[in-house]
């Protein structure tokens, strides 16, 4: 069945960077986008942007934008997470989320997310 | 941005009753050329991920009992859990993924009379 596989929790001083992977498992991994979500304690999740599995193109939202970078690793069916200069209101946990099909007009950006990994929190504090 | 808001922000209902959250988004989330509405809701338990109940507004995602169900077009829909189980009990949150960026609702807590 559809997996997605999330390091573990981080804990890391602000100013940092941290790099959270995603390996996927029962499926074609470049057939399907993978979005990345936030959700800080309490809060609803927060769309971060995603990524082409197939054209390795990301899509970051404006408020993200300059400190995160969504990368890829085909051969191991894998996706990562860098997020740079961590600030305390980075503290969240992270999730990756396979979106729609590589293949269709939008190249998967416009799809519900079916599967979800299982989350990864980062903690930024002193 | 599409902004999505929910309502109520906290529901409780007995079990076996009938439990109903809307979700309005700023602008209509149907296509034209398709006529689908880019619209999809999530339940979530505590420690747990977003888990896909509904997607196309009413198509329901294998595997999610049929007591769950989605309705609604253009920018008002509604989820309805037809009889409420114990199991039941998370946080649901509405999402559009008709244009960038995707955007969830605030949640809603479903709780047990």
């Amino acid at each position: 069945q559809v997996q997605l596989e999330q390091s573990g929790s981080e804990l890391k001083k602000p100013g940092a960077s941290v790099k959270v992977s995603c390996k996927a498992s029962g499926y074609s991994f470049s057939d399907y986008g993978v979005n990345w979500v936030r959700q800080a304690p309490g809060q609803g999740p927060e769309w971060m942007g995603w990524i082409n599995t197939k054209t390795g193109n990301p899509t970051y939202v404006q408020g993200f934008t300059g400190r995160i970078v969504f990368s890829l690793d085909t051969s191991v069916s894998t996706a990562y997470l860098q997020i740079s200069s961590l600030k305390a209101e980075d503290t969240a946990v992270y999730y990756c989320a396979r979106g729609g099909r590589t293949f269709e007009s939008s190249g998967g950006n416009f799809a519900w997310f079916d599967s979800w990994g299982q989350g990864t929190l980062v903690t930024v504090s002193s | 941005d599409i902004v999505m808001t929910q309502s109520p922000d906290s529901l409780a209902v007995s079990l076996g009753e009938r439990a109903t959250i809307n979700c309005k988004s700023s602008q209509s989330v149907l296509y034209d050329s398709n006529k689908k509405n880019y619209f999809a809701w999530y339940q979530q338990k505590p420690g747990q991920p977003p888990n896909l109940l509904i997607y196309w507004a009413s198509t329901r995602e294998s595997g999610v009992p049929d007591r769950f169900s989605g309705s609604g077009s253009g920018t008002d829909f509604t989820l309805t859990i037809s009889s409420l189980q114990a199991e039941d009990v998370a946080v649901y949150y509405c999402q559009q993924y008709y244009s960038n960026p995707h955007t969830f609702g605030q949640g809603t807590k479903l709780e047990i009379k």
